[in-house]
């Protein structure tokens, strides 16, 4: 069966300082992948995907990153954190050309 | 660029009840999916239903159900006999055939049951 984790669950950083989220599928080769922003009380932004390795499509210019070195691993990077990226990160997959997504655990980003 | 609206932020319905969750969405496509997803308060995201659009016949998964109108553009999602474990924020989300690397979500809805 298939899994999908992420971590770290939650992440406490200084502004200015780097961030680095790991997402890993198991159970599957060349998914889709995703990384969302939840931000409180409000809906799901999309960030970046993948459909392979090294291409990466992001949908939100700012100064998060994504880089994808392996087929099943996303990363989402970022140089110096700023306030507004506090927010709950969540990373999916989903089959190539399939309707449905799924889900990790997410990461809750506290930015101080 | 399609667009997803959920017009309710909150709603409240009573256990054994049954509640209606609405959605309107904005497309030139003429094929695509449509899903409702559950978030729970342990945050993880729940895959509730999915409905593609060249199917006229309302998808159906236990107590939930949609009211797909294609020409309206609207998703609705019905639960029947609400239980406790349905109170979650729920979204709606699009994504398209042609397209078919993202889902676009809309703000959510806070459902409550009340015991």
């Amino acid at each position: 069966s298939q899994t999908i984790h992420q971590w770290p669950a939650t992440l406490v950083q200084p502004v200015g300082s780097p961030l680095s989220l790991e997402c890993t599928v198991e159970g599957t080769s060349n998914p889709n992948l995703y990384w969302y922003r939840q931000a409180a009380g409000r809906g799901l932004q999309l960030l970046f995907y993948s459909v392979g390795i090294g291409q990466i499509s992001s949908e939100v210019p700012q100064n998060l990153s994504a880089s994808r070195p392996q087929d099943r691993q996303f990363i989402l990077s970022s140089k110096k954190l700023l306030l507004s990226d506090s927010g709950f990160y969540l990373c999916a997959w989903s089959v190539q050309l399939s309707g449905k997504l799924f889900f990790g655990e997410g990461s809750r980003l506290t930015v101080l | 660029a399609q667009t997803v609206t959920q017009s309710q932020p909150e709603m409240s319905v009573q256990e054994a009840e049954t509640v209606t969750l609405s959605c309107t969405y904005d497309t030139s496509e003429s094929d695509y999916y449509l899903f409702w997803y559950k978030q729970p308060p342990s945050r993880q995201m729940i895959l509730v239903i999915r409905q593609e659009a060249y199917k006229q016949q309302n998808a159906t998964e236990n107590r939930f159900s949609v009211n797909f109108q294609k020409a309206a553009k609207s998703f609705s999602l019905k639960i029947s006999d609400s239980q406790l474990g349905d109170a979650a924020m729920y979204f709606c989300a699009y994504r398209s055939v042609e397209y078919g690397n993202k889902l676009v979500f809309g703000a959510g809805t806070i459902l409550r049951v009340k015991s």
